[in-house]
């Protein structure tokens, strides 16, 4: 079965960096397209990051544009989310997700890691 | 301010039906493929619905979904208190280059 497991949360001083993993098995990762998507505390699904399955395209939020990178290693079935200049508003839980075939939609999600930036 | 409008919360008894609206643009719902998602309290969001109106194998068929023009509806037959959660719709989004997802409804199970 598909698994998708989150680390590198914690809590961080805004200004700060943090790179999240996700690590991927019961499909061939190489094969799908990844994302990160945020919750807030109490809020709604805030999507954050796309990586095709080659890493060839990687699309971004506005709010997180050029603070943020998205990556992949599929020779090691991880995604990663290298966080930059971190705000207050990044608190949240962050997600790895998996898209579905086809691509029209994200079929699997990780159980997320809390990423707290507070001084 | 989500891109697609879900309305805040839904109530129905047990054994009623139940429908959540999700209506959004051209660039978003009218013309890409939409889903939905449950997250029941304190877990990840879990795919309900894809492609408008298709159940992932385990989902039962008391899910349902439909799209038109630039509007999705999620029903619920059959209401259980285990339904209470919120619920998700998702699409991606043309002009913006991303996904884009309601700002969920809660469901309440009376």
């Amino acid at each position: 079965q598909v698994q998708l497991v989150e680390s590198g949360g914690g809590v961080v001083l805004p200004g700060r960096s943090l790179r999240l993993s996700c690590g991927a098995s019961g499909f061939t990762f190489s094969t799908y397209g990844m994302h990160w998507v945020r919750q807030a505390p109490g809020k709604g699904l805030e999507w954050v990051a796309v990586i095709w399955y080659d890493g060839s395209n990687k699309l971004y939020a506005d709010s997180v544009k050029g603070r943020f990178t998205i990556s992949r290693d599929n020779s090691k079935n991880t995604l990663y989310l290298q966080m930059n200049s971190l705000r207050a508003e990044d608190t949240a839980v962050y997600y790895c997700a998996s898209d579905g075939v086809g691509a029209t939609h994200i079929a699997y999600w990780g159980q997320g890691t809390l990423v707290t930036v507070s001084s | 301010q989500s891109v697609l409008t879900q309305p805040p919360s839904v109530s129905a008894a047990p054994g009623q039906k139940v429908t959540i609206s999700c209506s959004g643009s051209s660039s978003n719902i009218g013309n890409n493929y939409v889903s939905w998602y449950q997250q029941l309290p304190g877990t990840a969001p879990k795919l309900l619905i894809y492609d408008n109106d298709k159940r992932p194998s385990g989902i039962p068929d008391r899910f349902s979904g439909s799209k038109s023009g630039t509007s999705a509806t999620l029903g619920i037959t059959g209401l259980q208190t285990g339904d209470e959660a919120d619920y998700y719709c998702g699409t991606w989004d043309s002009s913006l280059s991303g996904v884009v997802f309601g700002g969920g409804t809660k469901l309440t199970v009376l």
